[in-house]
């Protein structure tokens, strides 16, 4: 079992929806967590960071994370159409050396 | 500043060709990485490094050799190259060498689409 899942979609929403991400992880022993955004051929560009349990907000996206259940959420309000990216999520290794990723979630929203 | 460069962006070799992938940083940044991207395997790290002359092994590592002689630069050899080795490779760096401390941000490049046949 990979240490961390997530769901690769695609997910599609309108313009405007709600949109809810998620990841799952194994290692108890991750502190700090990412989402990172890779648009189309780019490379990934860090979106969101949390350390401790609880909700970050910043615009449109929360990052919420669970660390007794150890899940992970980002929250997109108002989706744009630019907002149409793989949505990453990583985790920072308990030696802080390495991130490990997600399979990437990709989303579509159509105008 | 130009960030993180990659080159070449696309390249396509034959089956036990060796080749290297270039990676150039201008951020002065200590820590170095290669990931590789594959359809539904998500992003997966292959060789890292913390600073100059200190590299180490990720996820993987086998098939890649890396070296880490300057700050700015970390190129990825393929020995022999192989069709498993079709991917889209990631160079991506930290002005941090312990990430997680003021977000341990890694900033990617462009990527390079390598085909082997």
């Amino acid at each position: 079992q990979k240490e961390v899942e997530q769901d690769p979609g695609p997910l599609s929403v309108p313009e405007g929806a709600i949109v809810s991400l998620n990841c799952t992880y194994s290692n108890s022993a991750f502190q700090y967590f990412m989402w990172y955004r890779q648009y189309s051929r780019k490379g990934p560009e860090l979106l969101m960071y949390t350390y401790s349990s609880g909700n970050k907000e910043d615009g449109r996206f929360t990052a919420q994370v669970d660390k007794s259940s150890k899940y992970i959420s980002l929250f997109i309000r108002d989706s744009q159409p630019s907002d149409s990216a793989t949505y990453l999520c990583a985790m920072i290794d308990p030696g802080y050396s390495t991130l490990t990723f997600g399979k990437g979630t990709m989303l579509l929203v159509s105008p | 500043n130009a960030g993180v460069t990659q080159t070449p962006k696309f390249q396509v070799l034959k089956t036990g060709q060796s080749m290297t992938l270039q990676c150039a940083q201008d951020m002065n940044h200590e820590y170095m990485s290669w990931y590789r991207q594959d359809p539904g395997m998500g992003l997966r790290l292959i060789h890292y490094s913390v600073g100059a002359g200190i590299t180490d092994q990720g996820e993987v590592p086998n098939g890649y050799n890396v070296s880490r002689s300057t700050t700015e630069d970390f190129p990825l050899r393929l020995l022999s190259a192989a069709p498993s080795q079709t991917s889209v490779y990631f160079c991506a760096s930290s002005y941090r060498v312990g990430l997680g401390v003021d977000t341990g941000e890694l900033f990617f490049g462009e990527g390079s689409r390598l085909t082997v046949l």
